[in-house]
């Protein structure tokens, strides 16, 4: 069964002070790796999809990074805006399309 | 990106109604499209493969005559919760995809009374 952790569940920061996410995933055979931002009450937000292990892609502030175990979002420089919920997704070979979710990580960012 | 809706937003409504939330891809066109539910501070949680032209593929443990889902064109899916209780109340939120990529609308609140 494809699974996904994620951790920490939550976290907070200073406005400034950089860290990491971490998604761990179990699937048969990875078609991708998806990350989005989710704010409350809303729908994710689709950031990266990663393809296979040593893939890097950025955008602004974010850098997802992937190997055959897991996944990183790095954060760097955060700033209070970028507070929100970061979810993990993978999704397996195969016909489906359909995602398996990890449950998240808080991200508070602290003027 | 790819702009996916859902109306309404919010809904309220009486134990035993039936309540449909619509499901639209904006620019582009879905032959598939995926519901979701999702409870307070819990994850996504898949709950039907909604299927232009053909019928839903429910996960294991979710209700098919209680969820009722219609593709009716290639830009619409429908989900009817019907007879809906308080346990039914959650974020539902519906997702096409653009080359394996999944965006989601911005999701429907609802609440059973």
């Amino acid at each position: 069964e494809d699974q996904v952790t994620q951790s920490p569940e939550a976290l907070r920061l200073q406005e400034g002070e950089s860290s990491s996410l971490n998604c761990s995933y179990t699937v048969s055979g990875l078609r991708g790796l998806f990350w989005y931002r989710q704010d409350p009450g809303k729908g994710p937000e689709f950031l990266f999809t990663l393809y296979s292990a040593g893939e890097e892609k950025e955008k602004e502030r974010l850098k997802a990074t992937l190997t055959k175990k897991e996944s990183f979002l790095h954060i760097t420089a955060p700033k209070p805006e970028d507070s929100a919920t970061y979810l993990c997704a993978v999704q397996a070979q195969g016909g489906s399309e359909k995602l398996v979710f990890g449950k998240g990580t808080k991200l508070t960012v602290n003027p | 990106g790819a702009v996916v809706s859902q109306h309404p937003s919010r809904v309220i409504c009486k134990s035993g109604t039936s309540v449909k939330i619509e499901c639209r891809s904006l620019d582009f066109q879905a032959t598939t499209m995926f519901w979701y539910r999702q409870f307070p501070k819990q994850s996504l949680m898949l709950m039907a493969t909604s299927n232009e032209g053909s019928k839903a593929t429910y996960e294991q443990g979710v209700e098919k005559d209680k969820f009722l889902i219609n593709h009716a064109s290639l830009t619409l899916s429908t989900l009817t919760v019907t007879s809906a209780h308080p346990e039914d109340s959650s974020f539902y939120i519906c997702s096409a995809p653009v080359a394996y990529t999944q965006y989601f609308g911005p999701g429907t609140r609802l609440t059973v009374l």
